[in-house]
């Protein structure tokens, strides 16, 4: 079954801790996505890869951190330096510029 | 900076209707447009796609136009149901070296009551 998982589906943060959420793909796509959305703001980009072991800042990547050691993963680590953590998390992958979306994660932070 | 707007914020229609959901983009150098859906709590779903050379492309009830020149697109739902209750958002992919990145409107909530 092809597709984009994401994990956990809720993940709650206490302030000062660093979580990772993750993103696995089996569609065989190159470029992957983090993409972050809030009440009102739509979704904004985070970081993304095109390739592996190579990805470039978004519109507001501060506070993030992201590898790409395999083409199906794409992890995504939100740091305490991050001050507003609590939001949507969505990441997508593409081919031929054509994005697909997974499931999303939601963090809080308590 | 590409900026993309979509109105209405939000609609309500009886069961039935025919409805437009418009969405409009301020840089016209645009590699592709697609249209999504999204559920409550859920992620997107891809409705359309349309490369920057075509002019609308069609899924069963949908419908998606695009006129790159005044930088506007249109989503045409036919004989909408409730299960097409959702929140439908509009992006675009930036030509050149930034087409990997979309940027999206802030959507359109429908709500199609029985």
């Amino acid at each position: 079954d092809g597709g984009i998982t994401q994990s956990p589906k809720y993940l709650f943060r206490k302030e000062g801790q660093n979580v990772t959420l993750s993103c696995e793909q089996n569609l065989n796509h190159d470029a992957m996505y983090w993409y972050r959305q809030d009440p009102g703001q739509g979704l904004r980009l985070i970081y993304y890869s095109q390739i592996v072991n190579d990805f470039q800042k978004g519109d507001i990547a501060e506070g993030y951190s992201v590898s790409r050691e395999k083409k199906e993963s794409f992890p995504l680590t939100v740091t305490s330096a991050q001050k507003n953590p609590t939001a949507f998390y969505l990441c997508a992958s593409s081919i031929e510029r054509e994005q697909f979306f997974g499931p999303g994660t939601r963090l809080t932070v308590l | 900076k590409q900026e993309v707007t979509q109105i209405p914020a939000a609609l309500s229609v009886p069961e039935g209707e025919n409805l437009v959901l418009n969405c409009s983009f301020t840089d016209s150098a645009i590699y592709n447009l697609q249209w999504f859906r999204q559920d409550p709590g859920k992620g997107l779903t891809s409705l359309l796609l349309i490369q920057s050379s075509q002019r609308e492309q069609t899924s069963g009830r949908l419908n998606a136009s695009l006129d790159k020149s005044s930088g506007r697109s249109t989503l045409y739902i036919a004989a909408s149901q409730p299960g097409d209750s959702a929140t439908y958002l509009c992006a675009v992919a930036g030509s050149g070296g930034s087409n990997y990145k979309l940027t999206f409107g802030k959507g359109t909530l429908l709500t199609v009551n029985p």
